[in-house]
């Protein structure tokens, strides 16, 4: 089965630093990676997902950016973070079924 | 355009008492249907999900959800609910394109 790891658990940065955030898929290749953001009381909004190496597709409009730079690999970026980024993110992976899995979530909390 | 409606923000429940979580969604055309429970802080864990086939389907935990075509439902249920049930409910569509649409949840507060 397959495992989703994140990292770091929780992360408090001042407006306009960068932003790095990891996931990394155990237990499978070649998986469906996704970036969600979860904000209180509006579900998760799907910020990102890559069907493979270096293949991103965006979903929304804004102020961060995904890379995949190895197969079970899934980076989330930004350059200038904002007030707004504030959030719980989400990575997910499926292969070969439709069902997400998910993985244990990042707090981000921009001051 | 896909949506999944969960009507109840809130949902509060005595242990040992049943339970349904309402969702309405909203595909084109056959549906795969998933409930997703998140303690606080925590990912989402997949308790449920539909394809095809029988419309009432078991998930872990003593769950159980119906797919109802003809009312765009797949209500979650659970005959007796034990505090540690005490979470956020999510309800989920999805489709042949591998993407899935969430709804806003569903927190469930258990009385003792």
């Amino acid at each position: 089965s397959q495992t989703i790891h994140q990292w770091p658990a929780t992360l408090v940065q001042p407006v306009g630093s960068p932003l790095s955030l990891e996931c990394t898929v155990e237990g499978t290749s070649n998986p469906n990676l996704y970036w969600y953001r979860q904000a209180a009381g509006r579900g998760l909004q799907l910020l990102f997902y890559s069907v493979g190496i270096g293949q991103i597709s965006s979903e929304v409009p804004q102020n961060l950016s995904a890379s995949r730079p190895q197969d079970r690999q899934f980076i989330l970026s930004s350059k200038k973070l904002l007030l707004s980024d504030s959030g719980f993110y989400l990575c997910a992976g499926n292969r070969g079924a439709h069902e997400q899995y998910f993985g244990p979530g990042t707090r981000l909390t921009v001051t | 355009a896909q949506s999944v409606t969960q009507p109840d923000i809130h949902i509060t429940v005595s242990e040992g008492a049943s339970l349904e979580l309402r969702c309405n969604y909203s595909y084109g055309a056959t549906p795969y249907l998933f409930w997703y429970v998140q303690s606080p802080g925590q990912g989402l864990q997949l308790l449920l999900k539909y394809f095809s086939g029988d419309t009432l389907v078991q998930g872990i935990k003593g769950f159980e959800a119906e797919f109802k075509r003809s009312q765009s439902s797949f209500n979650l249920r659970k005959p007796s609910v034990h505090w540690s049930d005490a979470a956020e409910y999510f309800c989920a569509v999805g489709g042949r394109d591998d993407k899935i649409i969430f709804g806003k949840g569903t927190r469930l507060h258990i009385l003792p």
